[in-house]
This record gives C-alpha cells, structure tokens and sequence, in this order.
C-alpha cells in the first residue's frame, strides 16, 4: 500500500529558529516525492520536489529536504523561520511506474512565534 | 492559462439541492485531478483524469459524485443531493502527462452545506 505519514500534525517555533518537519513514505515501488505549502484560504504551492540524483534538495524560501531511501523518509528543513513561514505544509509521493495519483499527507501545521 | 481555475470560490447550497464545481486546467496539462479537503484533515483523492478519460475513479465516496472531463480540459464535479458532510474545500490540480512533475493546484472551492 502506497501512504504519506506526516508524524508531527502542529509545531510551534519561534522566530529565527529552525524547524524540522518530518514526513515518511510507503510504496513498493520508487517514488518521487514532493512538498507543498498552503497559506490560508488558498490552494497548494509546490516548495521543492525529489525526482533523482542528489538527495538533497533546496526549494523556494530556503526550505530544503533531503531524502533517505533507507529510513524512507523526506524530512523538510529550514534553519531560520520568519512569520511569513506560517503556514499548513504536506509531503506527497506519485509513483515513478504510473503516477495515477500523488498521495498526500494529513499535513502539518506550522505557527512561527514572534 | 496562467494558473489552475475553479469556480466558484464558495458555494453554499441546501441540503439535498445537487452542485457543479468547475476547474479550468493549466493549457497543455494533459492530467487533471480532483481532491477534498475537509476541516483539519489532508487532501482525499477523488478522482484522476487522463485526457477526457478517467482511469482512477477509486476516491468518489459514493455515487452521489461523479465527474467528467471534455475536450481534454474543463472538468466538473457534481454532487446529487447534497449532503451536510459533503462540506469542504474541493481543489483541483493539473499537471503534464510525465511522471516526473508535480501538479499545480487551484485555490478550490469552499463547499457548505446548510
């Protein structure tokens, strides 16, 4: 069976700290995986996406993930929040074979604390 | 176009009136999908379109809901008779036919049923 575990549904940082949200996938096949950002009242935004090649890989407003093939995981970091990092985030995979479908997180909930 | 489109934004309709929910796709995306999005819960797949054709109906919760897709574009959902928990933010995303890219979402509509 193909599933997104976001293990961490709300997390609370202050300012300038860094955060770690932390995602795990299940698929028996190889995935690509993705991580999105919704702000409220809007739709989702793509903040970087793993196809291939190095397992680190840097988005948009400093978020980086680094995927981990044994530990199947694709935990997402930032090392300095600002307010404006407030926001509801979720992990995705899609299947390298058919990609009928992304398959998604229940989400987590980040609130940065002046 | 520029973006994914769905309209409307929010629709409030009585219980057991039936609704249309519309998404105008990216140009060009051949993969269109439909997702739900209740309170404080992730995104539920509903429905996935290939061109006009909808090889992945696994996600309909009943058969009050159904979908179509034409000319490769447009696509509505219609839900019969409403029902109080059909209440929830319905996104639609779109992406090309290659596996290897993400999809791009719109800003959904706010269904409540009343």
């Amino acid at each position: 069976a193909q599933s997104v575990t976001q293990l961490d549904s709300q997390v609370p940082v202050f300012e300038e700290a860094p955060v770690e949200l932390r995602c795990n996938y299940s698929s028996s096949v190889s995935v690509y995986l993705f991580w999105y950002v919704q702000y409220p009242n809007q739709g989702l935004q793509l903040l970087l996406k793993y196809l291939s090649g190095s397992t680190l890989v840097k988005g948009i407003n400093g978020f980086e993930a680094e995927f981990n093939k044994s530990q199947t995981s694709f935990h997402l970091r930032k090392p300095s929040v600002h307010i404006s990092d407030t926001a509801e985030y979720f992990c995705a995979h899609r299947d390298t074979n058919t990609g009928n479908q992304f398959y998604f997180g229940t989400g987590t909930s980040l609130t940065v604390i002046p | 176009g520029a973006g994914v489109s769905q309209s409307p934004s929010n629709k409030v309709t009585e219980k057991g009136k039936d609704v249309e929910l519309r998404c105008d796709p990216i140009s060009g995306h051949t993969a269109l999908y439909w997702y739900r999005q209740s309170l404080g819960q992730g995104l539920e797949f509903l429905i996935y379109f290939q061109g006009n054709s909808a090889p992945d109906k696994s996600g309909l919760p009943s058969d009050r809901f159904s979908a179509e897709r034409t000319g490769g574009s447009v696509s509505t959902l219609t839900i019969q008779r409403t029902q109080q928990e059909d209440s929830a933010v319905y996104l639609c995303a779109s992406s090309l036919s290659r596996l290897n890219t993400e999809a791009f979402f719109g800003q959904g509509t706010r269904l409540t049923v009343v």
